[in-house]
């Protein structure tokens, strides 16, 4: 079975500071990450996929199989990147591939 | 826009009612898939179509059906509904199923 856990429900830094949102799974395949992001009453943007190795809005992630990890980073977060963002998973093959399983979101607050 | 579109926007109905979903993908699109996004439960995955046939299953109730017709819109059914299904309802569709999923605004179904 496929598991996406984001621990951290909330998180609030200030503007210039370095973010980090962690994102772990769990899965017995070949999986693929991505990062998406939902801005207030907006529609789930995609951010991040793991295979395209892209760095869009200024954040980044790297997939680590031996933690099982996908933490986004930001090195100088905004006032504009205050949104859901929600890790998910995918297989990479198979007649489950597509299939995105989420995790539960972590909300991300940047004070100015 | 070309981009998913879902009707309707809200649902207000009753307890043991049926409602009907819909949602159209971007254009060129093949593949659509179905979430449910509660407060308890958060993103779930419900179904998945791709070029009119079903593909995946995710936790979809036997109370809740979808199609994907030729013109490769798609409805999503909800009969004999109970509290517990209001939630937000979005469609999301992709090229093919290993392409990035573009997601609708949503449908928020209340049940009263």
């Amino acid at each position: 079975a496929q598991r996406v856990t984001q621990p951290e429900k909330l998180l609030s830094v200030f503007k210039g500071a370095p973010v980090e949102l962690k994102c772990n799974y769990s899965y017995s395949g070949s999986p693929e990450l991505f990062w998406y992001v939902q801005y207030s009453r907006q529609r789930l943007q995609l951010l991040l996929r793991h295979i395209s190795r892209e760095s869009i809005k200024g954040f980044t992630a790297d997939l680590n199989k031996g933690e099982t990890s996908f933490h986004l980073k930001k090195p100088f977060a905004q006032e504009e990147d205050s949104a859901m963002y929600y890790c998910a998973l995918s297989s990479a093959g198979g007649t489950s591939y597509g299939k995105l399983t989420f995790g539960q979101g972590t909300i991300l607050t940047v004070h100015p | 826009d070309s981009g998913v579109t879902q009707t309707p926007k809200h649902l207000i109905t009753a307890t043991g009612q049926r409602v009907t979903l819909r949602c159209s993908p971007r254009s060129g699109d093949l593949s659509v898939y179905w979430y449910q996004q509660s407060l308890d439960q958060g993103l779930q995955f419900l179904i998945q179509y791709y070029n009119g046939e079903e593909r995946a299953k995710g936790n979809i109730l036997e109370r809740f059906s979808a199609q994907q017709f030729p013109d490769l819109h798609s409805e999503l059914n909800l009969s004999s509904l109970e509290l517990g299904d209001s939630a937000l309802y979005f469609c999301a569709s992709g090229r093919t199923p290993q392409e990035t999923q573009y997601f609708g605004p949503g449908t928020r179904l209340l049940v009263l």
